[in-house]
C-alpha cells in the first residue's frame, strides 16, 4: 500500500488485559512514530524509532507501554495490564528521515483502544 | 515541558467569512506542520513550513511562520462547509529530532 496502515482499526479489551497494536510504515520510510490521541485532544507523544533503534522514548507514561521495531519496518506498540484511562486512538507515523524535524511525517488511519 | 497552545478550540463560521487559527509556543521549531483530520481517521498534512518569516499558500489557505519560529497562523479565506474539520499545529522542537509537538487542535465549523 501507498500509505501507513495500522492493525487493527478497533480493539476493545477488559482491564488487565495484554494488547498489541501493529504500524506499517510507508516502503522505504526510516522513521516511525507513535502518537496517542484523547477525545478533544492534539495528538500526544509516545515514542519514535530512528532504524530498529527508539531515538527517543520519553512519551511512554509508563512501564506498561513498550514499542519494537525489530528489522526497522514493521512496529508493535505493547501494552500490559491494560488501564481504562488506556483508551484512546493510538496513530502511528512515518517519515523518510529525521532531517532535525523537517521530514514531513505521514500518518496512518489510527488504532482505537476502548479497554472496559 | 514543551506547549504548543492552539487557538480557537472551536470556531463557527458563515460560509464566505474569513478565520485565523493562532498556533503558540516559547519554543523554536525546526519545522511546523498544519493537518487536518476528519472523524476516525489520521491526520492528513496541508503544508510544512520551516524558514522563519515563511508563508505559504494552499488555495484559499494562508500559512505563516513566524519569525521566531515560535508562532505559526493559518488564516483561511471566504471560508466553505467542505472546509469544516479539525485543523491541528504540531512543531518539530529544535534539536529533539523528529518528535512533534501537537496543538490542542481547533474544530471549525461552517455553515452554509
Amino acid at each position: 500500500g501507498a500509505g501507513v496502515s495500522q492493525t487493527p482499526s478497533n480493539k476493545v479489551t477488559e482491564k488487565g488485559k495484554y494488547v498489541e497494536l501493529r504500524c506499517d510504515p510507508i516502503s522505504g520510510h526510516t522513521a516511525l512514530y507513535w502518537y496517542r490521541q484523547s477525545l478533544g485532544q492534539g495528538p500526544e507523544f509516545l515514542i519514535y524509532f530512528q532504524g530498529t533503534g527508539a531515538a527517543d522514548d520519553s512519551g511512554l507514561p509508563n512501564d506498561r507501554f513498550f514499542a519494537v521495531r525489530p528489522e526497522g519496518s514493521v512496529s508493535t506498540l505493547k501494552i500490559q495490564r491494560t488501564e481504562r484511562g488506556d483508551s484512546a486512538v493510538y496513530l502511528c507515523a512515518s517519515s523518510l528521515g529525521v532531517r532535525g524535524g523537517k521530514d514531513t511525517q505521514y500518518f496512518g488511519p489510527g488504532t482505537r483502544l476502548t479497554v472496559l | 515541558t514543551q506547549l504548543l497552545e492552539q487557538s480557537p478550540q472551536f470556531l463557527s463560521i458563515q460560509e464566505g467569512e474569513n478565520l485565523t487559527v493562532y498556533c503558540n509556543s516559547s519554543s523554536v521549531f525546526s519545522s511546523l506542520q498544519w493537518y487536518r483530520q476528519e472523524p476516525g481517521e489520521g491526520p492528513v498534512l496541508l503544508v510544512t513550513v520551516v524558514t522563519g518569516g515563511e508563508v505559504k499558500k494552499l488555495k484559499r489557505l494562508t500559512f505563516q511562520f513566524g519569525d521566531a519560529r515560535k508562532d505559526s497562523s493559518l488564516h483561511i479565506t471566504a471560508a466553505q462547509p467542505g472546509d469544516t474539520g479539525l485543523y491541528l499545529c504540531a512543531g518539530a522542537v529544535q534539536n529533539q529530532g523528529g518528535k512533534l509537538i501537537f496543538g490542542q487542535g481547533t474544530e471549525l465549523s461552517v455553515k452554509p
